[in-house]
């Protein structure tokens, strides 16, 4: 059962052009949402979450929505910019004490310039 | 500013061989985790610690076996390598495992092979 869908691999955008990353999920309503951002050779580094109370979160030029009836989850990057060019991963956390993170398979961003 | 470390960066094993994977974190952080990614599967939870002296499994267990030496240390013991642990694994670490908003912190990770 694959928790977190993550359905398109890749993504192309032209720089200034915004991008938006989908991500779909099933189970629990009050589960924590956030997204990691990796580059080739690195580990995977936190980029924004988001609260299961909250339908909106903004960081930047990063932000991320979710459509709790669709169990849906976007991020935006908006203007994307050649640097944004990384693996997108999209995680969820359910409530509970010690619960673990969920990956999805993730998503790799291109953005030309 | 170290976070955390993973050695060795690269890993050529043979079928059968044994190996230790290496972490350690500088953020006196109470967790720590193991993950691998292979290509089309995401990260997947290996084997973790919520705390100094706890271990438990995770998604995919098999084959491996951990230790948390101390607060700061987590190794990832291969016993008898596979061609199936062929993957690239990441040590990450958090804080306290049981806030619900809690992040992970991710070691660069190894890029291991098994032939």
């Amino acid at each position: 059962d694959q928790q977190v869908k993550q359905n398109s691999p890749s993504l192309s955008v032209q720089e200034g052009r915004i991008s938006i990353l989908n991500c779909d999920y099933t189970n629990s309503m009050f589960d924590y949402f956030l997204w990691y951002k990796k580059y080739p050779a690195e580990g995977p580094t936190f980029l924004i979450s988001i609260s299961s109370i909250k339908d909106k979160n903004e960081d930047g030029r990063f932000t991320v929505f979710l459509n709790k009836s669709a169990k849906h989850l976007s991020l935006h990057i908006v203007p994307s910019q050649p640097g944004d060019s990384a693996v997108y991963f999209c995680a969820k956390r359910p409530p509970g004490a010690n619960s673990k993170l969920t990956f999805g398979k993730g998503i790799t961003l291109s953005v030309r310039p | 500013n170290a976070g955390v470390t993973q050695t060795p960066k690269f890993q050529v094993l043979k079928t059968g061989q044994s190996m230790t994977l290496q972490c350690a974190q500088d953020m006196n952080h109470n967790s720590m985790y193991w993950y691998r990614q292979d290509p089309g599967m995401g990260l997947r939870l290996i084997y973790y610690s919520a705390s100094e002296g706890t271990t438990d499994k995770g998604e995919v267990p098999n084959g491996y076996n951990v230790s948390r030496l101390n607060k700061r240390e987590f190794s990832l013991r291969l016993e008898s390598a596979a061609p199936s642990q062929t993957s690239v694994y990441f040590c990450a670490s958090s804080r306290d495992p049981f806030a619900t908003n809690e992040k992970l912190f991710f070691g660069s990770g190894t890029q291991l092979s098994v032939l």
